[in-house]
Order: structure tokens, then C-alpha cells, then sequence
């Protein structure tokens, strides 16, 4: 199975600042990689499918980037709305693994 | 708009069956590859099967977890997508989602999602 390994596992941060989140595979996946956003008791948010290409509806502010084993979800401001959990989840092969999930919270 | 709304949670006990329901609508459910996503309640997001449009087949992947003992079904006529769930186990309850989406490197979409309490 492909290993998802997102960094950090949680991190805090201010309203305005710019945040990045790394997630990498065991294996290379090509650009097969999603980016959710999840908030308590509500479903999984797609922001970031094919590794760069914005869903429909998300701000500006989220853009994903890399290729390969290395990847990146990047907030360049963020705002109140963004404090939530976020996965990666690989599309490549089959089972389909997801990062272990990073929560960003208010510092 | 696409939306999906899964239906069949609930509390069942060990050993026992169920099965989840996801009705689809606002798109061409047959031409959409239709999966599950499981998460044990404060745990992370866990991949559970998927089952490819007839175009591709309608074949089926599944993770290890639950091969042998959970199916995935689709019925095109109703746009509905199943998960018969047989032989349960306590640590398969978690609130179960359904996706959809129509190729690999394209957005899927998600429900709301069902609950699955497995306890005796």
C-alpha cells in the first residue's frame, strides 16, 4: 500500500499568516492527489484535486502544488473560516490511503 | 448540483449485517465511479471500496479490512449505490460516507453521511 505522511500532524497559527502543509507518498503517485478540508461533525471538503487544480467554490487562498512523493497544501492568508482538520489522499493505486490529517488551530 | 444522502446506519450488534444506502442525484450516476469512505469516531479518513461505472466494467476494489465481508453494489436505474456490510465487527463503527467521481484525476463529491455503531 502507498504510505501517506502528512507534516505537521497540528499546527497554530494567526489569523493573516501564511501556512503551508506537506504530504508525501511512499511511492511516486504522479500528480493523483487530493486535498480535503474537514470541520467537526461535518463531511470532508474537497479544495485540491490533481494535485494543483482548485475544486469549484474554493477561495484563492488554497493552492496545491508538487508532483512525484511530495506535495503541498498552502493557505497564503488565512482566515477564520480555515481552522479546521486537513487530509491528503492519494488517487494513484488502489486501497486509496489518506494522510493521517493535520489540524490547524488559532495560536 | 450533485448530492448524495446516505441512508441504513444505526445500531447493530456483532456478527450481524446491514446495509447502507447512497441515493444520487443532479448528475449521471452511470457515469460516475461510486465509493465509500469510513471514520471511526476522532480518528482519521479510511478508504473502503469503490465500485467503476459500467463503462469501466462496474469492477470493485476494496481495502483489506473489510474484503470478504463488506460488497459494494450499484443499481443505474435508481442512482443508488450500496454497502451490504456482513460479519460487523466493533471497530467498524464510524460514520460512513459515499463519493462519486467520474475519473481519477477529477473532483468527487461526498454525502453527509450514515453512522454505524457496531456494539453489543
Amino acid at each position: 500500500d502507498i504510505q501517506m505522511t502528512q507534516s505537521p500532524s497540528s499546527l497554530s497559527a494567526s489569523v493573516g499568516d501564511r501556512v503551508t502543509i506537506t504530504c508525501r507518498a511512499s511511492q511516486s503517485i504522479s500528480t493523483y492527489l487530493n486535498w480535503y478540508q474537514q470541520k467537526p461533525g461535518k463531511a470532508p471538503k474537497l479544495l485540491i484535486y490533481a494535485a494543483s487544480r482548485l475544486q469549484s467554490g474554493v477561495p484563492s487562498r488554497f493552492s496545491g502544488g508538487g508532483s512525484g512523493t511530495d506535495f503541498t497544501l498552502t493557505i497564503s492568508s488565512l482566515q477564520p473560516e480555515d481552522f479546521s482538520t486537513y487530509y491528503c489522499q492519494q488517487t494513484y493505486r488502489f486501497p486509496r490511503t489518506f494522510g493521517q490529517g493535520t489540524k490547524v488551530a488559532i495560536k | 448540483e450533485v448530492h448524495l444522502v446516505e441512508s441504513g446506519g444505526g445500531l447493530v450488534q456483532p456478527g450481524r449485517s446491514l446495509r447502507l444506502s447512497c441515493r444520487a442525484s443532479g448528475f449521471t450516476f452511470g457515469d460516475y465511479a461510486m465509493s465509500w469512505v469510513r471514520q471511526a469516531p476522532g480518528k482519521g479518513l479510511e478508504w473502503v471500496t469503490l465500485i467503476r461505472s459500467e463503462a469501466y466494467g462496474g469492477t470493485i476494489e476494496y481495502a483489506a479490512s473489510v474484503e470478504d465481508r463488506f460488497t459494494i453494489s450499484r443499481d443505474d436505474s435508481k442512482s443508488i449505490a450500496y454497502l451490504q456490510m456482513n460479519s460487523l465487527k466493533t471497530e467498524d463503527t464510524a460514520l460512513y460516507y459515499c463519493s462519486c467521481s467520474i475519473g481519477w484525476l477529477e473532483p468527487d463529491y461526498w454525502g453527509q453521511g450514515t453512522l454505524v455503531t457496531v456494539s453489543s
